[in-house]
């Protein structure tokens, strides 16, 4: 079946790391995804992984795919205050205009200063 | 460039009304899909139009249709509405000429129905 799952609530400190985790279930999923959404907003890619890959990092975030396990997590450096947001786990069996993509539920990140 | 846009941004209904949501997709994209998003949880895919014609479709009844005109915007209808429908409703636009192009978000049409 198709189902990803995630923490709803992560607080961090100011300049520290935040991570963000996530587990799916569909086995056959071969891109997953990190969104982030802030409150009005629409959805933000952010990043993006093949499930052959076992790490991607651009800029202040680290993807960490364990595919045996099916974890996700998403590592923010450097955690900001604009980095407050929900962020979704989201994954699809091809990254393409043709498939539809199953989301968690979101995690809800704050920032205490 | 635009991106995707969505109106209207708002809307309130009673149940049992319908209602009409539309989309206008980022230039060059001929795909179009819509999401359900309630309150507290991720989105939810709804179906995907291409070339005018539902190519995919999720979990939702048949109260939920869709269109898609020859310019590839896009409209979301609901018919018999319920209290549960009420919901952000996201389109997201993609061009399928590019098996690796990811799917962009349009900000929402937020439906409160009473």
């Amino acid at each position: 079946g198709e189902d990803v799952e995630q923490s709803l609530f992560l607080s961090v400190r100011e300049g520290d790391s935040s991570v963000i985790n996530c587990t799916y279930t569909d086995s056959s999923s071969t891109y997953l995804y990190w969104y982030k959404q802030e409150p009005g907003a629409g959805l933000q890619l952010l990043t993006y992984i093949f499930s052959n890959m076992d790490m991607k990092q651009d800029q202040r975030l680290t993807v960490l795919l364990n595919k045996k396990d099916k974890h996700l997590s998403l590592r923010i450096a450097d955690t900001q205050t604009g980095d407050s947001a929900i962020y979704f786990c989201a994954e699809s069996p091809f990254y393409s205009s043709a498939s539809k993509i199953i989301f968690g539920s979101g995690t809800r990140l704050s920032i205490r200063p | 460039d635009a991106g995707v846009t969505q109106s209207p941004t708002h809307l309130i209904k009673t149940r049992g009304q319908q209602v009409t949501l539309r989309c206008s997709p980022k230039s060059g994209h001929d795909t179009v899909s819509w999401y359900q998003q309630a309150l507290g949880q991720g989105p939810q895919f709804i179906f995907q139009y291409y070339e005018e014609e539902e190519r995919q479709r999720g979990n939702f009844p048949d109260r939920f249709s869709g269109h898609q005109f020859p310019n590839y915007s896009s409209e979301l209808n609901v018919n018999a509405l319920l209290l549960g429908d009420s919901a952000l409703y996201l389109c997201a636009s993609s061009f399928s000429g590019r098996s690796t192009d990811t799917q962009y978000f349009g900000p929402g049409t937020r439906l409160t129905v009473l």
